[in-house]
């Protein structure tokens, strides 16, 4: 079984500041991993994904994070942060073997202070 | 466009009644999920389907119900038997349930009981 912790529930950061979302996952083999985006009362976007090919994944929106065996971590970040930015982010697993389900973590709010 | 619509975009339940939450897609994909939201809960499985009538139980499946007739459409019901469903409830298809698939989310039903 898998599973996907996320450190911190809210995050601030200032306007062109970092952006470092924390996201460490568990499971019995090398797992594929994603981040997701949510608006306000809205639906799901795919940030980025993992799926064993280069460590470092870039996404959308100059996002991007760097899969870490050694730590079993996934971090998201972002050199500057804007003011769109402010939303709520999901870390992912799967296991990459026949249907295995979507296992997400709880999420991190991101707070953007101008 | 493709994508996938949700409707309606709120409901409104009165206690002991059953309600059904529309989810229509128009990527061709095989596999869709039903998604229950609570704050600070991330997302939670309630059913998944990877082919035209065929469904399978996700981890909070009680009181709830679906069909797949069709491969573009998996409406969701919510029963009178579920105690406590007030939530944000996300549909989402993928290609297929194996493999790194992302999924792709509608912009969710919010269902409130009266």
């Amino acid at each position: 079984a898998q599973s996907v912790t996320q450190l911190g529930s809210h995050v601030s950061v200032s306007e062109g500041a970092l952006v470092l979302l924390r996201c460490n996952y568990s499971s019995s083999v090398p797992p594929y991993l994603f981040w997701y985006v949510q608006y306000p009362n809205q639906g799901l976007q795919l940030l980025l994904k993992y799926t064993s090919a280069a460590t470092l994944v870039k996404g959308i929106n100059g996002f991007e994070a760097e899969f870490k065996k050694s730590e079993t971590s996934f971090h998201l970040t972002k050199p500057s942060a804007h003011m769109s930015d402010a939303a709520e982010y999901f870390c992912a697993v799967i296991l990459p073997r026949g249907y295995q389900k979507v296992t997400f973590g709880t999420g991190t709010k991101l707070q953007v202070i101008p | 466009d493709g994508g996938i619509t949700q409707s309606p975009k709120y409901l409104f339940r009165k206690e002991g009644q059953n309600v059904t939450l529309s989810c229509e897609q128009n990527l061709n994909h095989d596999a869709m999920y039903w998604y229950r939201q609570d704050p600070g809960q991330g997302l939670r499985l309630i059913y998944y389907s990877q082919i035209v009538n065929d469904f399978q139980k996700g981890d909070i499946a009680e009181g709830y119900s679906v069909s797949r007739e069709k491969k573009e459409s998996f409406p969701l019901t919510v029963t009178s038997a579920q105690k406590n469903p007030t939530a944000f409830y996300l549909c989402a298809s993928s290609i297929s349930t194996s493999g790194p698939g992302t999924q792709y989310f509608g912009p969710g039903t919010r269902l409130t009981v009266l």
